[in-house]
């Protein structure tokens, strides 16, 4: 079973469009985040949500809208795509978002590349 | 300013040998806790070793270990007995509290691993 899973793999679209990423966690965990790799593999936090409730929302564009409909469940819309949305999008949960100890469990990564 | 710095974009070992990844952190809290993962190419991130800043003893996790130096803020990556599977991304993390609550996991721009016969 996968713990964090998240989905589609690869989304390749045309610039304009809108999409969207699903993640889904099976860990009971009460945190989800969502961060960008870009094609120098930095790694950046763009949302964290805890127990539904938006607690981390860094300095993204607003064409990006998490939704949580629930704790198990974290979604990245993306609107009006550009091509420098072009990245990896890892969907992450932790236990509580709480400790300073925990650990991130990451989905497997979704590779968008808008043309 | 960098949060974490990772200075090494690449390094090669030879198998079997150790190899030390270095990371250097920036932060004025007391409390924060320091993390490694690891990136093969297939592109999943691994979770590899966690310190806790108040953690006496440098943690170890199997061939793992993590070199924890809090008066110089650095927390290398110590891998010994290299192996081929050992080549990949290696990333650093710190995460530290925020101002009105909560915490964040910040990465370093990683060092890429690789592992020669």
């Amino acid at each position: 079973d996968t713990a964090v899973s998240q989905t589609p793999k690869y989304l390749v679209t045309q610039m304009g469009n809108d999409k969207s990423i699903k993640c889904e966690q099976n860990l009971g965990h009460d945190t989800m985040y969502w961060y960008k790799q870009d094609s120098k593999k930095f790694l950046k936090i763009m949302f964290s949500y805890n127990n539904k409730e938006l607690i981390i929302n860094e300095t993204v564009p607003n064409r990006f809208s998490p939704k949580s409909p629930d704790k198990a469940h974290l979604n990245l819309h993306i609107n009006s795509l550009e091509l420098g949305d072009s990245a990896v999008y890892f969907c992450a949960s932790s236990p509580t978002g709480g400790a300073l100890s925990e650990k991130l469990f990451f989905g497997s990564g979704t590779q968008l590349s808008v043309l | 300013a960098q949060k974490i710095t990772q200075t090494q974009p690449g390094m090669f070992v030879q198998e079997k040998e150790a190899v030390t990844l270095d990371c250097t952190y920036d932060t004025s809290d007391q409390s924060y806790g320091l993390f490694w993962y690891k990136q093969p190419s297939s592109g999943e991130m691994i979770f590899l070793i966690y310190q806790g800043s108040y953690d006496e003893q440098n943690a170890t996790e199997g061939r793992y270990s993590l070199n924890f130096q809090k008066a110089r803020k650095s927390a290398n990556l110590v891998i010994s007995a290299s192996q081929l599977g050992d080549s990949a991304m290696y990333f650093c993390a710190m995460r530290e509290g925020l101002t009105g609550g909560g915490n964040k996991l910040t990465f370093g721009t990683g060092t890429q691993l690789k592992v020669e016969l």
